[in-house]
């Protein structure tokens, strides 16, 4: 079966300072990747996507990067986080096609200071 | 645009009872996906039901099913005899279509609280 690891689950970090988040997959091949972001009460925005290894696509202009080294691996970074980066942030996985649901990893509580 | 959106902060249902959470949305592609997802204080987002855009039935999962009237754009979510462990966040989102991934477009979510 399918499963999908992020972590940290939580995290504190000053500003200024870099970010790397991780998300695996593992299960399937060939995965679309995702990263949203929820902030305190709100929905889930979307941040970045990813249909292959290196391939990125960006939803809104952010402090934010994400890289795919590999087919199941999916990174999130910052150069230097700021007060806003604040928030939750899921990781997702689905099939490549089709009328098929996302499945979203634990989520890290990311709380920038 | 597609847009969601979910009318109801929060509801409050008894336990055993049914509530009906609400959605509508905003598109003006014909084939879309529309999606619950249920998410406890825990965080996970956790996929409750599906409905396609050209489903003629009504999409049930359990105790979960979902009202979809497509003239009106709504696609409310009904639990029927809610248990306390159903009291977390409730989202509505929509696939954009014809994208051939699924880039999930949420709403901004309803608090349901089952209480005894």
């Amino acid at each position: 079966s399918q499963t999908i690891h992020q972590w940290p689950a939580t995290l504190v970090q000053p500003v200024g300072s870099p970010l790397s988040l991780e998300c695996t997959v593992e299960g399937t091949s060939n995965p679309n990747l995702y990263w949203y972001r929820q902030a305190a009460g709100r929905g889930l925005q979307l941040l970045f996507y990813s249909v292959g290894i290196g391939q990125i696509s960006s939803e809104v202009p952010q402090n934010l990067s994400a890289s795919r080294p590999q087919d199941r691996q999916f990174i999130l970074s910052s150069k230097k986080l700021l007060l806003s980066d604040s928030g939750f942030y899921l990781c997702a996985w689905s099939v490549r096609s089709g009328n098929t649901e996302a499945f979203f990893g634990q989520g890290t509580r990311l709380t920038v200071v | 645009a597609q847009k969601i959106t979910q009318t109801q902060p929060g509801m409050f249902v008894q336990e055993k009872e049914a509530v009906t959470l609400d959605c509508t949305y905003d598109t003006s592609d014909q084939s879309y996906g529309l999606f619950w997802y249920k998410q406890p204080s825990s965080g996970e987002m956790i996929f409750l039901i599906y409905q396609g855009s050209y489903d003629e039935q009504n999409a049930t999962e359990g105790r979960y099913s979902l009202n979809f009237q497509k003239a009106r754009k709504s696609a409310n979510l009904v639990i029927s005899a809610s248990q306390l462990g159903d009291s977390a966040m409730y989202f509505c989102a929509m696939r954009e279509p014809n994208t051939g991934f699924q880039k999930l477009v949420f709403g901004t979510g309803t608090r349901l609280l089952v209480s005894p």
